[in-house]
C-alpha cells in the first residue's frame, strides 16, 4: 500500500540554523500539507499546497517558513533561523482528492538546541 | 471558525472491555467528514475511522465504531474488546470548510489499556 514518507526521522540543529524537512507524498496525490505537534500538545496545521502554490496557511506559518515542491515527488518544508520553540514533530500529509482522507507520514522529530 | 473538543484528556479500560471516547465539534457546513486518528508512542498518525456526515449509518471498522449525532455535533469513538495495542493518544479531526483544506484536531485523549 502506498505511503507518505518523510526524511529525516530525527533532526537535531542549533538555534539559528536552517533546516529542510523532506516529504514524498503518495504518487497520485494532489494536495499536500504540513502539520506540527509540540510534545504533549495537539496537532496544528501549518500549510497546505495545491497546484504548485500555497492554498492555505496558519498564523504559525510566518516568514520563517517556506514550502516547495522542487520536482514531481518531493515536498519540502524549510525553516530559516530555527528557534527553540520550533522543536516539535513535523508531519506531512497528502490526499488525491479534496474529499478524501489525509494520510500522514511518520513524522520528523526536530530538536532545536 | 471550526472547533473540535475532546473533553477527556485521559481514559483507561481493562483489556477485552469496551471504552468510548468523546468528541464534539462545531462547523457551519452541512456536508463534511469526521475522522479519528490514533497516535501510538511512535507518534505516527494512523487513521482509525472516517464518517461522512450525509450518511445516517454509523461507520464501523472491525472493533472500532462511531456514534455520530449530527444534530448534537457529537462524534464518539467506541472501541470494543480492547487490546493492549489500542493504547495510544486518539485525536478527533474535522476538515475545513473549503475544498482540500486543513484538518482541525481536538486536544486528544490518552487511552491506557490495563491487562
Amino acid at each position: 500500500e502506498p505511503e507518505v514518507t518523510q526524511t529525516p526521522s530525527h533532526q537535531v540543529t542549533q538555534m539559528g540554523q536552517e533546516v529542510i524537512l523532506r516529504c514524498v507524498p503518495i504518487s497520485n496525490h494532489l494536495y499536500f500539507y504540513w502539520y506540527r505537534q509540540i510534545l504533549g500538545q495537539k496537532v496544528e496545521f501549518l500549510v497546505s499546497f495545491y497546484n504548485n502554490e500555497i492554498s492555505e496557511k496558519s498564523e504559525i506559518f510566518d516568514d520563517q517558513f517556506s514550502v516547495e515542491r522542487p520536482d514531481g515527488s518531493n515536498f519540502t518544508l524549510k525553516i530559516r533561523s530555527t528557534k527553540l520553540e520550533d522543536s516539535a514533530m513535523y508531519f506531512c500529509a497528502s490526499i488525491r482528492d479534496s474529499q478524501e482522507t489525509q494520510y500522514f507520514g511518520p513524522g520528523t522529530r526536530l530538536l532545536v538546541l | 471558525a471550526q472547533t473540535v473538543t475532546q473533553s477527556q484528556p485521559e481514559m483507561s479500560v481493562q483489556e477485552a472491555e469496551t471504552v468510548t471516547l468523546s468528541c464534539t465539534y462545531d462547523t457551519s457546513e452541512s456536508d463534511y467528514y469526521l475522522f479519528w486518528y490514533k497516535q501510538p508512542p511512535s507518534r505516527q498518525m494512523i487513521l482509525v475511522i472516517r464518517q461522512e456526515a450525509y450518511k445516517q449509518q454509523n461507520a464501523t471498522e472491525n472493533r472500532f465504531s462511531v456514534n455520530f449525532q449530527k444534530a448534537a455535533k457529537s462524534f464518539s469513538l467506541k472501541i470494543s474488546d480492547s487490546q493492549l495495542g489500542d493504547a495510544a493518544m486518539y485525536f478527533c479531526a474535522l476538515p475545513g470548510e473549503t475544498s482540500g483544506s486543513r484538518l482541525t484536531f481536538g486536544e486528544g485523549t490518552q487511552l491506557t489499556v490495563n491487562p
